[in-house]
């Protein structure tokens, strides 16, 4: 069964400090790996979408990592602010070329001033 | 361009009833997802649909349905209410190819009593 678990399950930081964020997936085949942010009562929104042949790709202040070999990725905040503070949910398609994808549960991530 | 709009954004029914939830994509956006989000399982899964056909289905019992018409907005209907099915129902949407970003609608807040 195609799944993807994530950790720290919440995770604390003061404003202005770096934090990173955990997903291993087991998803066969591989197509990529998408990280959303979910702010409360919202839908999540599109951070960065990986595939297989690309190990980092940065978006701002976020900066995700993938390493196809040990099915691992992070995501990296840099500098964090207040508006940072959401889940972030790590991402991986059921089946390659299509939109049926398996979410993990998500980091919630408070930055506190 | 407008973003994804979902009606309503809140409904409060009782068990036994049906809901009908409506989504209008992106203008141009072909594929339509939708998925249920509680607090103890996450985002899952519903279904696909692209060009009024379904194209992939989740592992939900067959009260939950849907359909896409023309112009491309879709709805999803839950027949015969159960507790379990309070959540949060988000639709998303994607110009139709697989890998790229969908983005989702601010969802519909559903509340069975």
């Amino acid at each position: 069964k195609n799944q993807v678990e994530q950790s720290p399950q919440s995770l604390i930081i003061l404003e202005g400090k770096n934090c990173t964020l955990q997903c291993n997936y087991t998803v066969s085949p591989f197509s990529n790996l998408r990280w959303y942010k979910q702010d409360t009562g919202r839908g999540p929104v599109s951070l960065t979408i990986m595939t297989f042949s690309e190990n980092t790709k940065s978006n701002g202040r976020y900066t995700a990592t993938l390493d196809a070999d040990t099915k691992q990725s992070s995501l990296h905040i840099t500098a964090s602010q207040l508006s940072d503070s959401a889940s972030y949910i790590c991402v991986a398609p059921d089946n390659f070329g299509n939109e049926k994808l398996t979410f993990g549960t998500g980091t919630r991530l408070t930055i506190i001033p | 361009k407008a973003g994804v709009t979902q009606t309503p954004r809140y409904l409060i029914k009782t068990r036994g009833q049906q809901v009908t939830l409506s989504c209008s994509p992106i203008s141009g956006h072909r594929s339509v997802s939708w998925y249920q989000q509680t607090p103890g399982q996450g985002l899952q899964f519903l279904f696909e649909y692209f060009s009024e056909t379904q194209r992939n289905k989740g592992n939900f019992p067959g009260r939950f349905s849907g359909r896409q018409f023309s112009n491309s907005r879709s709805e999803m209907n839950v027949s015969t209410l159960e507790l379990g099915d309070s959540a949060l129902y988000l639709c998303a949407s994607t110009p139709g190819t697989a890998q790229e970003t969908q983005y989702f609608g601010p969802g519909t807040r559903l509340l069975v009593l």
